[in-house]
């Protein structure tokens, strides 16, 4: 089955310990990337990959890392946990050239909830 | 910086409603406009429209593009309990960075 696979689904962590949150996809998708999710600001990006060893920051970049070094993992990394990254946590991946008329849209994991105390 | 925007942020309906869920943008380079449907976990894809005036429908769902007034809509008719959820409207746009820049979404709960 086609899927984006994210671990852990839950994580309560202590403020500045160190976390890693898993994503792994079968599709072969080129393009991987990170969102978070809090009430009444949506989902917003974090980081972004376009293939193996492409980073980029997104819109909320901040006390995340990320590293692409195989083409179907893509972990978000917080070295630093601070409560103010207590948030629904969202990978998705994507073709980056898909066929005319297919869909540009992503393929979603299931989240991650996280809570820094 | 692109901007989607949805209106209303929550609605509350009995069953049988129909209801319009509205999303206007903002974007550089506008490849598509896409509609999906978050229950408790991932979001999952409903629509995705890139010409104006072409209705896509699926069951009860249907959802309309105008490009020249930058919005799109999301009608649901005789509304279900299984219709709640957040629904979310994304763009994609061009760029070296693919993505999809979300609206904060409309929170529907539909009464029995």
């Amino acid at each position: 089955e086609a899927q984006v696979t994210q671990n852990p689904r839950y994580l309560i962590t202590v403020t500045g310990k160190k976390l890693t949150v898993t994503c792994s996809q079968n599709m072969n998708h080129e393009y991987m990337s990170w969102y978070r999710q809090d009430p009444g600001l949506g989902l917003r990006q974090i980081y972004y990959s376009m293939n193996v060893e492409v980073t980029d920051k997104g819109d909320v970049p901040e006390g995340y890392k990320v590293s692409r070094k195989e083409k179907r993992n893509f972990p978000l990394i917080l070295e630093s946990p601070s409560p103010n990254q207590t948030s629904l946590y969202f990978c998705a991946s994507r073709k980056t050239q898909p066929r005319d008329g297919a869909n540009y849209g992503y393929t979603f994991g299931s989240g991650t909830r996280l809570t820094v105390v | 910086e692109d901007k989607v925007v949805q209106s209303p942020l929550s609605l509350v309906v009995h069953e049988g409603d129909t209801v319009t869920l509205n999303c206007s943008y903002e974007v550089t380079n506008f490849r598509s406009l896409l509609w999906y449907k978050q229950e408790k976990k991932a979001p999952t894809f409903l629509f995705m429209l890139t010409s104006s005036g072409i209705e896509k429908k699926s069951g009860r769902l249907s959802s309309i593009l105008d490009k020249k007034e930058l919005f799109s809509i999301l009608n649901i008719t005789a509304t279900q309990t299984g219709d709640s959820a957040i629904y979310l409207c994304a763009v994609s746009s061009g760029g070296s960075n693919y993505k999809l820049t979300f609206g904060k979404g409309t929170l529907l709960t539909v009464n029995p």
